[in-house]
């Protein structure tokens, strides 16, 4: 499969506690973003990578999330300090750049903080 | 701020029914449109896009979408719908590179 992949694919956690994501993109895809759904709404973007900048950060990202893509391959998205709040679907998209504006999506990683 | 609506949260239809699910947008400037499905238990998938040229786009299991910029609106329409199109549809906006994603309409086919 080619496809996006995320691991792990569900996460449970206690308050308080560190937590990290990987996504792996599309093979030679230059752009990586990260969105999160929570229930009943649509996903909303986080932030986003082209090859190893992070070119745009959401408000929603507060100081506890940190999100790297080292040598522009696959990405980690870190939570410190997890709160029942970050409670959600951490999904990953990829797209290959250069006008192609379709986003490919991951299968999601569930995050349950208790 | 850019957003997208959507009307419908929760369709309910029997199969041969006739599918419209509205889809409006506010942003001034030139946008990309799309429709993504998400099946139960699957992550994620395109449905359809519009970038620019013909407004009425066709789209995978024939879906089909028209873009009518007066209106800032891209509604998803389906002829005939089936059991297997159970699924949550989302339309999103392009703005920036990122997309914005409307909340969501859960459509359920009853056999």
């Amino acid at each position: 499969d080619t496809g996006v992949s995320q691991d792990p694919r569900h996460k449970i956690t206690k308050r308080g506690q560190n937590v990290t994501f990987r996504c792996d993109p599309i093979s030679e895809h230059n752009r990586l973003y990260w969105y999160r759904q929570t229930l009943g709404q649509g996903p909303e973007f986080l932030t986003y990578f082209q090859n190893e900048a992070q070119l745009e950060k959401s408000r929603l990202l507060s100081d506890r999330f940190s999100a790297e893509r080292p040598k522009g391959s696959f990405s980690t998205l870190e939570i410190q300090r997890t709160e029942q709040g970050d409670s959600a679907m951490y999904l990953c998209a990829s797209n290959p750049g250069g006008g192609d504006n379709e986003q490919y999506f991951g299968p999601g990683t569930r995050l349950t903080v208790t | 701020a850019q957003s997208v609506s959507q009307h419908n949260h929760h369709v309910i239809l029997s199969e041969a029914a006739s599918l419209e699910l509205g889809c409006n947008y506010s942003y001034g400037g030139t946008v990309n449109l799309f429709w993504y499905v998400q099946y139960p238990g699957q992550h994620l998938q395109l449905l359809l896009k519009y970038f620019s040229g013909d407004p009425l786009v066709k789209g995978i299991k024939g879906f089909e979408a028209e873009f009518i910029k007066s209106k800032f609106s891209f509604n998803l329409r389906k002829p005939s719908v089936q059991w297997s199109d159970t699924a949550e549809y989302f339309c999103a906006v392009t703005v920036t590179d990122k997309l914005i994603f409307g909340t969501g309409t859960r459509l359920q086919v009853f056999p």
